[in-house]
């Protein structure tokens, strides 16, 4: 089945510093998604994003679906912005249908 | 609206004990899916289901059964409970594949299962 990758899996920023979180993955994929888990568990949907870049305030992704990677740029990072990332994709052939995760990056921003 | 629901929130049980983990929407979405998370192992998939009366199997559906007799209700069933599946369980809902526009996968609050 298809296979995802995050880097990096931990990462400490010190508030208002930027960062770029990485997802790859190993087959060709229907779409891509980017959640947010609050320290409370709560999975946040980022953004719906198969292809492109798309902005969302200090948020931005962008998904190269033909060199089968994601980027999430946060900037300015606040302390709320702690938690984990995760990126999920529907895959295609044998994973149609399937939404798979990936082992996330953890995010703890510093005032 | 209440969303994606899974009840209940928090369950502890006592090994070779069975229990049901009940997922409901009211969003009409033809796609669900059970997870399960452990720390530092993000999510896995455990069983899925395209539609109501159909189900197949995740990543990891050993020691699991599902059912969706309607298409609001996925539920998840633990036959005979083993402290390997002491995690935090999380269901989701995709409203259709192949759909215009945004197709958010939507989750619920999450069940802690503690099974001792």
């Amino acid at each position: 089945g298809i296979q995802v990758e995050q880097s990096p899996p931990d990462l400490i920023l010190q508030e208002g510093a930027n960062s770029t979180l990485r997802c790859n993955f190993s087959d060709s994929v229907n779409n891509l998604q980017w959640f947010h888990q609050n320290p409370w568990g709560q999975l946040i949907n980022l953004f719906y994003i198969p292809s492109g870049t798309k902005q969302n305030g200090r948020l931005s992704a962008t998904t190269v679906a033909t060199e089968r990677y994601s980027l999430l740029y946060i900037s300015s990072s606040q302390t709320t912005d702690s938690g984990v990332y995760f990126c999920a994709v529907e895959g295609s052939g044998t994973s149609y249908d399937k939404v798979i995760f990936g082992p996330g990056t953890s995010l703890s921003v510093i005032p | 609206n209440a969303g994606v629901t899974q009840t209940p929130k928090f369950r502890v049980l006592k090994t070779g004990q069975s229990m049901t983990l009940l997922c409901a929407q009211d969003m009409n979405h033809e796609y669900m899916y059970w997870y399960r998370q452990d720390p530092g192992m993000g999510l896995r998939l455990i069983h899925y289901s395209v539609g109501e009366g159909t189900t197949a199997k995740g990543e990891v559906p050993d020691g699991y059964n599902v059912s969706r007799l309607k298409k609001q209700n996925f539920l998840l069933g633990l036959e005979s409970a083993a402290p390997s599946q002491t995690s935090v369980y999380f269901c989701a809902s995709l409203r259709e594949r192949g759909a215009s526009g945004a197709n958010v996968l939507t989750f619920g609050a999450g069940s802690r299962l503690t099974v001792l």
